[in-house]
C-alpha cells in the first residue's frame, strides 16, 4: 500500500516557539493532503485541507494563521504551528491522498506527538 | 453536520471469540463509509468500505454492510486474534460536502487475549 511519513515523531518545545511537522507521501503523488488533530481518547478532528499549489481551506475554529500549512509539492505538506502555547499540545495526524474523489483511499501518517512546555 | 457514533472501549475478547463494533451515523447527503484500524505506534489504515446501501465491505475476515435503514455500519469478525489488538475508527465522507473529507468516530480499542 501507499506510505506516507511523518516528521519528527515527537517534539518538545518551549511556550512562544514555532515547531513545523512535515508530511510526505513516500511512493505517489498526493494531490490532496489533510491535517488531523487527536485529542486522548477522543476522534480525529480535520483541521485542514491542503491542494497542492493552492492555499489550504481550514475547518470552522482553526485560527489559520497560527497553524500555517504548505502543500508546496505533490509529496509533501508541513504543518507550523506559531508561536505554540501548552494547549496545543496533542497529536497531529497527517493523511495524503492521490485525489478529492469521494471514495478515494486517504492514507495516514503515524503521526507527530507535540508537546509544549 | 455529520457525525459517527462508535461504542465505547476498551472491548476485551478472548481469541477466536466473535467480535461486533457498533457504528452509526448522521449525514445530510449519501455518505461513503470506512473501518481504519490503527495498530500500536502505527498510522490509520484503511481497513474495509462501502460505498452505498447494502454494500459490503469486508478484508482479513472483517465485515461491515452499510444499512441505510438504521444509518448503521457496524463491524464484525467471526474469530478474533490476538493480532487484531487495535484500535478501530468509523468513519463517513459526504458527497455532499464534495471532495472526501472524512469525519471520524470516537475509535474503539479491542484488546484480544489469549
Amino acid at each position: 500500500g501507499a506510505v506516507v511519513s511523518q516528521h519528527p515523531s515527537r517534539v518538545i518545545c518551549k511556550s512562544g516557539t514555532s515547531v513545523k511537522i512535515e508530511c510526505r507521501s513516500l511512493d505517489f503523488q498526493a494531490t490532496t493532503m489533510f491535517w488531523y488533530r487527536q485529542f486522548p481518547k477522543q476522534s480525529l478532528m480535520l483541521m485542514a485541507t491542503s491542494n497542492e499549489g493552492s492555499k489550504a481551506t481550514y475547518e470552522q475554529g482553526v485560527e489559520k494563521d497560527k497553524f500555517l500549512i504548505n502543500h508546496a509539492s505533490l509529496t509533501l505538506s508541513t504543518l507550523t504551528v506559531t508561536s505554540a502555547h501548552p494547549e496545543d499540545s496533542s497529536f497531529y495526524i497527517c493523511s495524503a491522498s492521490r485525489s478529492t474523489i469521494i471514495t478515494d483511499t486517504q492514507y495516514f501518517g503515524p503521526g507527530t506527538r507535540l508537546t509544549v512546555l | 453536520g455529520d457525525s459517527v457514533t462508535q461504542m465505547e472501549g476498551p472491548v476485551t475478547l478472548s481469541e477466536e471469540a466473535f467480535l461486533t463494533i457498533n457504528c452509526t451515523y448522521t449525514a445530510t447527503g449519501y455518505p461513503s463509509l470506512f473501518w481504519y484500524v490503527q495498530y500500536p505506534g502505527e498510522g490509520l489504515q484503511l481497513l474495509l468500505k462501502a460505498t452505498k446501501a447494502d454494500d459490503k465491505g469486508s478484508n482479513k475476515g472483517f465485515e461491515a454492510t452499510y444499512r441505510k435503514e438504521t444509518t448503521s455500519f457496524h463491524l464484525e469478525k467471526g474469530s478474533v486474534q490476538v493480532s487484531d489488538s487495535a484500535v478501530y475508527f468509523c468513519a463517513l465522507s459526504d458527497r455532499s460536502g464534495g471532495g472526501n473529507k472524512l469525519t471520524f468516530g470516537t475509535g474503539t480499542q479491542l484488546k484480544v487475549e489469549l
